[in-house]
């Protein structure tokens, strides 16, 4: 149980397009989703926490209007990178918590814009 | 800002040895620990956890070990595989303000030799 999907698995883009990523708990319906960004051999960093139903909160120096997240289900959360830029690749991972303590990841996303 | 951090960014071993991997936290406030283990292009996958009002907590072949006076935190994989070869994190939730937030440490990169 407590399975997170996440997807697509790895994406290419050109600059200045969009590229959504989805996050989905299959077998619960999570509360709570977080999203983090991992740079190549270095530790994963918090962007923004988001419930169903309300608006996301954002860590201090992530641009809320560049990363648009969207938790419209219990169970499915979307991050768009907009207008990506070669400085936005970088490996997206989402997490799931049904409650108190218990985090589910996903198997990341890795974004390469060109 | 509180972080949590590491000791140790590299650790290479022997099959068949014992491994121990350090962690030191900054923030006194937190209250639940996690080790996670990461291979290469994946999501971080669950190994064991420990809540503060335990200094101990065994698994299958791994222990966590937590001092709180010296904000300590330690993995110790028995009988290491190759297979345990990854990056491992530590990861702290605060609770308060920060409830369900996972800070995560800058990793170690664990290496086993056959």
């Amino acid at each position: 149980g407590a399975v997170v999907s996440q997807h697509p698995s790895w994406v290419i883009c050109k600059s200045g397009t969009s590229v959504k990523i989805e996050c989905r708990s299959l077998d619960f319906q999570a509360t709570t989703m977080f999203w983090y960004r991992q740079f190549p051999k270095q530790s994963l960093m918090l962007m923004a926490t988001s419930n169903e139903g309300s608006k996301a909160t954002y860590e201090q120096g992530v641009e809320k209007d560049k990363f648009l997240i969207n938790h419209a289900s219990l169970t499915l959360s979307t991050l768009t990178v907009t207008s990506a830029h070669p400085e936005d690749s970088s490996f997206y991972i989402c997490s799931a918590t049904r409650g108190p303590n218990g985090y589910t990841f996903g198997s990341g996303t890795r974004l390469t814009v060109v | 800002g509180e972080s949590v951090g590491l000791h140790l960014p590299t650790l290479s071993v022997q099959e068949g040895d014992n491994s121990i991997i350090n962690c030191a936290y900054s923030n006194s406030a937190s209250d639940y620990f996690i080790w996670y283990k990461q291979e290469s292009g994946k999501g971080p996958q669950f190994i064991i956890d420990i809540r503060s009002n335990m200094d101990k907590r065994q698994g299958k072949r791994v222990t966590v070990l937590l001092n709180k006076t010296v904000k300590h935190l330690s993995l110790q994989i028995a009988a290491t595989q190759p297979g345990d070869s990854a990056v491992y994190f530590c990861a702290e939730n605060a609770g308060g303000t920060s409830y369900g937030k996972l800070t995560f440490g800058q990793g170690t990169i664990l290496t086993v030799h056959p």
